[in-house]
């Protein structure tokens, strides 16, 4: 079945970095879309990026445009989010999810890796 | 403040019907599928309904789900103490930059 293990989370400062991985396995990662989505403390879900089944697209919520930059490697099974310029507010639960492929929205999720951005 | 517009909590006792609804715009349900997640206490969120009204495999046909004009409508009938839990429902939005929007989420209670 279908498999999405996040990892990389943890605690870092502001104005910092983090990359997160994503492995996929139980499908073909190469044929789907994927995206990340969080949920910040107590708080609901907010999408954040997506990315085409080949990566010739992109796209980002308008919260973490030009910070986070969303990439796969389809060689690898593995999807990608680097972070860049944290702030407190990007303090989340980050989940990767493969997309359902007849629309481009999320069909099953990881269980998530947690993001802390504090001094 | 979120793009979809749900209920913050909803309750209902076993047996019983609850609705959850799901309030958006010409933009997003109005021009598009609406979906369903539900996410258990601690748990990752779980697709629950697609294309408005369709179920993946294994969703108990206990969840139905509804859409007219700009709203949407989940339906949970012969309510259970393991369906307390909080639902997003979940739309593109045409006129925003990227393809999802979420709403704020509906916790349900099983008194």
């Amino acid at each position: 079945q279908v498999q999405l293990v996040e990892s990389g989370g943890g605690v870092v400062q502001p104005g910092g970095s983090l990359r997160l991985s994503c492995a996929a396995s139980g499908f073909t990662f190469s044929s789907y879309g994927m995206h990340w989505v969080r949920q910040a403390p107590g708080k609901g879900l907010e999408w954040v990026a997506f990315i085409r089944y080949d990566g010739s697209n992109k796209y980002y919520a308008d919260s973490v445009k030009g910070r986070f930059t969303i990439s796969r490697d389809n060689s690898k099974n593995t999807l990608y989010l680097q972070m860049n310029s944290l702030r407190a507010e990007d303090t989340a639960v980050y989940y990767c999810a493969k997309d359902i492929g007849i629309d481009t929205m999320v069909q099953t999720w990881g269980q998530g890796t947690l993001v802390t951005v504090s001094s | 403040q979120s793009v979809l517009t749900q209920p913050p909590s909803a309750s209902g006792t076993p047996g019983q019907r609850v609705t959850i609804s799901c309030s958006g715009s010409s933009s997003n349900i109005g021009s598009n599928y609406v979906y369903w997640y539900q996410q258990l206490p601690g748990t990752a969120p779980k697709l629950l309904i697609y294309r408005n009204n369709q179920r993946p495999s294994g969703v108990p046909d206990r969840f139905s789900g509804s859409k007219s004009g700009t709203s949407a409508s989940l339906a949970i009938s012969g309510l259970r103490s393991e369906d307390e839990a909080d639902y997003y429902c979940a739309a593109w939005d045409d006129s925003l930059s990227g393809p999802a929007v979420f709403g704020g989420g509906t916790q349900l209670t099983v008194l």
